[in-house]
């Protein structure tokens, strides 16, 4: 049972365009979501969060929107750069699981120059 | 350079035959996490411990087991592996159980044949 679902295993968009990642949950127990940014041969690193209070946070290019309704995030990062080339992740978790996060599969972005 | 230190960085391992991947942090982190990394199903808890002594099982722990005693050291281990158990394994951590992001280390990855 997936609780957390990236549908997307790739994404491929052009330098200077918007990238758009998607990602939805089952389990509106959620309360606080992260995006985590990973390189080949390395380990993911955090790149934003949201709360679940807030249905938007932005961090330079990166801007997370949370649809609670909808149980529904997406990441936009604007303009994209070849360097942004990484598998994404998006994870939930509930405060009172003690933060242990559940994560998506994984989307694919490249950047092409 | 703080953070988490994970060895080996990578291991081909007999099927049937034990090994320990180790896991040490340098940031006085209360909380750890083992997660392993497949295609298609993302990063998926395999044991969680919140505080020294004290473990947990997540969402797949069979096969599987861990010790936490002391705060910097959680070693995983597979008592007999089986070719399933292949793949990346990444251990984590965060400075409580509250609503934190993890910090994780590079990853090891494991083939059992």
């Amino acid at each position: 049972d997936q609780q957390v679902k990236q549908n997307s295993p790739s994404l491929s968009v052009q330098e200077g365009r918007i990238s758009i990642l998607n990602c939805d949950y089952t389990n509106s127990m959620f309360d606080y979501f992260l995006w985590y940014k990973k390189y080949p041969a390395e380990g993911p690193t955090f790149l934003i969060s949201i709360s679940s209070i807030k249905d938007k946070n932005e961090d330079g290019r990166f801007t997370v929107f949370l649809n609670k309704s909808a149980k529904h995030l997406s990441l936009h990062i604007v303009p994209s750069q070849p360097g942004d080339s990484a598998v994404y992740f998006c994870a939930a978790t509930r405060y009172n699981q003690g933060g242990k996060l559940i994560f998506g599969q994984g989307t694919e972005l490249s950047v092409k120059p | 350079t703080a953070g988490i230190t994970q060895a080996p960085t990578s291991q081909i391992l007999a099927a049937g035959r034990s090994m320990t991947l180790r896991c040490t942090q340098d940031m006085r982190h209360n909380a750890m996490y083992w997660y392993r990394q497949d295609l298609g199903l993302g990063l998926r808890l395999i044991h969680y411990s919140n505080t020294a002594g004290t473990t947990g099982k997540g969402e797949v722990p069979d096969g599987y087991s861990v010790s936490r005693a002391n705060t910097d050291d959680f070693p995983l281990t597979l008592a007999s592996a089986v070719p399933s158990q292949t793949s990346v394994y990444f251990c984590a951590s965060s400075p409580g159980t509250g609503l934190y992001g993890y910090t994780f280390g590079s990853g090891t990855r494991l083939t059992v044949v």
